[in-house]
């Protein structure tokens, strides 16, 4: 079975500064991808995604992610974070089965801290 | 813009009690999906179904059923609450097959059985 690992529970990050939110998967093969932001009282938006083909993706918001089949990881990352960036973040993976309809496998978040 | 709407936004029951946990969305997706999500734990998915009438068991599908009568509506049903059972409830849908497609989730409700 798949699995996904946020090593981090909580980040603090002052205002400006860079972000990396780390995501290692376990799985056999090149699993789908996700990340989800969730806002204080809101419900999961995706971030982003990546299936296939270039390992660098773009998603909203401002933030990327990087696919690294060798080490297992897709790490987030903003370059500037922003006071509303302060949120819980998960990664997920999803299996390709082929068929049928699969839930998603999630990481157990990450809580970001801004800092003024 | 897709939506998908929850009964509820906090729910108290009380121990034994039937709850019934609505989901609509409004896009005819194709699958729909219930995640519980507990602090420390992530999400962690209950039922998922990929057409009207159909199910399938997630990863933690005990003490709960589902039931899907019509494409847009998935609910939720807890035959007999427990404490255990307190928790914050999404739902999902997405689009087509094989899970490769974005899940859109509800703003969730929050549970609480005493």
């Amino acid at each position: 079975a798949q699995s996904v690992t946020q090593p981090d529970i909580h980040i603090t990050v002052s205002e400006g500064a860079s972000l990396e939110l780390r995501c290692n998967y376990s799985y056999g093969a090149t699993p789908y991808l996700f990340w989800y932001v969730q806002s204080p009282g809101q419900g999961l938006q995706l971030l982003l995604k990546y299936f296939s083909g270039d390992t660098l993706v773009q998603g909203i918001k401002g933030f990327e992610a990087e696919f690294k089949r060798s080490q297992s990881s897709f790490n987030l990352r903003k370059p500037s974070v922003h006071w509303s960036d302060a949120a819980e973040y998960f990664c997920a993976v999803v299996p390709y089965s082929g068929g049928g309809a699969d839930g998603l496998t999630f990481g157990k978040g990450t809580h970001l801290i801004i800092q003024p | 813009d897709v939506k998908v709407t929850q009964s509820s936004r906090y729910l108290v029951k009380r121990t034994g009690e039937k709850v019934f946990l609505e989901c609509v969305q409004d896009m005819d997706h194709e699958n729909m999906f219930w995640y519980r999500q507990d602090p420390g734990l992530g999400l962690r998915l209950i039922y998922f179904s990929y057409d009207v009438k159909m199910k399938e068991k997630g990863d933690i599908p005990e003490g709960y059923s589902v039931s899907r009568e019509k494409k847009e509506r998935f609910s939720l049903i807890l035959e007999s609450a427990s404490t255990n059972q307190t928790s914050m409830y999404l739902c999902a849908s997405s689009w087509v097959s094989r899970g490769t497609d974005t899940q859109y989730f509800g703003p969730g409700t929050r549970l609480t059985v005493l």
